[in-house]
């Protein structure tokens, strides 16, 4: 069965300090991957998303990056946080097989900037 | 670009009573719609979707939504609420399942 990994779970951070999240999905091949932002009251905002490998399209212009460096990982990074990045950070994939439309979610990393 | 408009932000119910959560979209193009949920302390799951066909979908759970295309509404229905439906709903739309845009959330709050 597919899963989807990310971590850390919660991170707090410092202004101008440096951010790597990380995902991971088992279990299934070339899938879509996603970044989602979940801030109280804007719903999910869509960061990032990769059709394949080194294939990243940036929906928000932001200090926030995210890479593909293999098949089934997605990161997402900034050089300098903001205040403005905190928030719960969501990671999800689409299966490439049967244009089901289902995303799978992972349990999500808290970000807080202080 | 598509955008998804859920305009409750809460809605509070009493148990075994109707209600309806409300979605709108807007897109130029024919597109696909959905609702997830997001339970307390979980992370967020699919509860029903459209992609074709009959215009009314259901979840396992009770729930139905209708797609209504010429108000561009996707909203959600359920004629007896429980506790146990306490949550966050989601409406989404994707128009070729690559980019997938979610409104801002509604709580149903289900009280005894």
């Amino acid at each position: 069965s597919q899963t989807i990994h990310q971590w850390p779970a919660t991170l707090v951070q410092p202004v101008g300090s440096p951010l790597s999240l990380e995902c991971t999905v088992e279990g299934t091949s070339n899938p879509n991957l996603y970044w989602y932002r979940q801030a109280a009251g804007r719903g999910l905002q869509l960061l990032f998303y990769s059709v394949g490998i080194g294939q990243i399209s940036s929906e928000v212009p932001q200090n926030l990056s995210a890479s593909r460096p293999q098949d089934r990982q997605f990161i997402l990074s900034s050089k300098k946080l903001l205040l403005s990045d905190s928030g719960f950070y969501l990671c999800a994939w689409l299966s490439d097989r049967g244009y089901t439309g289902e995303l799978f979610f992972g349990e999500g990393s808290r970000l807080t900037v202080l | 670009a598509q955008s998804v408009t859920q305009l409750d932000s809460q809605v509070p119910v009493f148990e075994e009573a109707p209600v309806e959560l409300r979605c709108n979209y807007s897109s130029s193009v024919s597109v696909y719609l959905f609702w997830y949920v997001q339970y307390p302390n979980q992370g967020l799951q699919l509860l029903l979707k459209y992609l074709s066909g009959s215009t009314l979908v259901e979840s396992i759970n009770g729930f139905e939504a209708e797609f209504n295309k010429s108000q561009t509404s996707f909203h959600l229905r359920k004629p007896s609420v429980h506790i146990s439906d306490t949550a966050e709903y989601f409406c989404a739309v994707s128009r070729n399942f690559n980019k997938f845009y979610f409104g801002s959330g509604t709580k149903l709050n289900v009280k005894p």
